[in-house]
């Protein structure tokens, strides 16, 4: 079936080492490519999201990159720090752009 | 993301219960999506309105049910409510969608509802 397939679930690193999640999808039509951050108890905030017409966006600490040959996408972060302890999902817009379906979560610890 | 209201932010309700929880989409939005999260798990599609229409809907039964108002506002009904209905409701407003491209959502900050 069409789905998004996230790894690790879990990820526990130094503070200051560099976090790496990855996703794969299923539907190579899906062109729209964004990760969302949620702390505990609250509600999913988008980080940053790429589009198919570019292979790797950046912003601070945080970098996508896309391999859409390969159907998959990673989240990058650099210098962690314990503030980035949270769960991430991936998301891509299977079946329809109209409709966004995300990946399992990936829960990142940072240990000071 | 911010601007994109729901209410109420947490709710009790007993199995067999309806409920409706609402949702204000950001200024200058004319879509909103709802989206079931239950705890551990990532969020998952519920359905999607715009122009006050159903758009797309995901694996959810017609226990769940919504509505848009002209003022783009939506409200998201569940009736015969489950236990497995438990979970945080999330709206996420966007623009509407233009040929394959997916759109930017943003989400609320949800409405946290226990069956019990």
């Amino acid at each position: 079936g069409e789905n998004v397939e996230q790894h690790p679930s879990t990820l526990s690193v130094q503070e200051g080492d560099s976090a790496v999640i990855k996703c794969t999808y299923s539907d190579s039509a899906s062109n729209y490519f964004p990760w969302y951050k949620q702390e505990l108890g609250k509600r999913p905030q988008l980080i940053i999201d790429i589009r198919s017409n570019v292979g790797e966006k950046k912003d601070q600490r945080i970098a996508v990159t896309l391999n859409k040959t390969a159907k998959h996408f990673s989240l990058h972060i650099t210098e962690t720090q314990p503030e980035d302890s949270a769960v991430y999902f991936c998301a891509a817009p299977l079946r329809s752009a109209r409709q966004l379906t995300f990946g399992s979560g990936t829960q990142l610890t940072v240990l000071p | 993301d911010a601007g994109v209201t729901q209410s109420p932010t947490h709710l009790i309700k007993t199995r067999g219960q309806q409920v409706t929880l609402r949702c204000s989409p950001k200024s200058g939005h004319d879509t909103v999506s709802w989206y079931q999260q239950a705890l551990g798990q990532g969020p998952q599609f519920i359905f999607q309105y715009y122009e006050e229409e159903e758009r797309q809907r995901g694996n959810f039964p017609d226990r769940f049910s919504g509505h848009q108002y002209p003022n783009y506002s939506s409200e998201l009904n569940v009736n015969a409510l489950l236990l497995g209905d438990s979970a945080l409701y999330l709206c996420a407003s966007s623009l509407v969608l233009t040929g394959n491209s997916g759109n930017t959502i943003y989400f609320g900050e949800g409405s946290w509802l226990t069956v019990v």
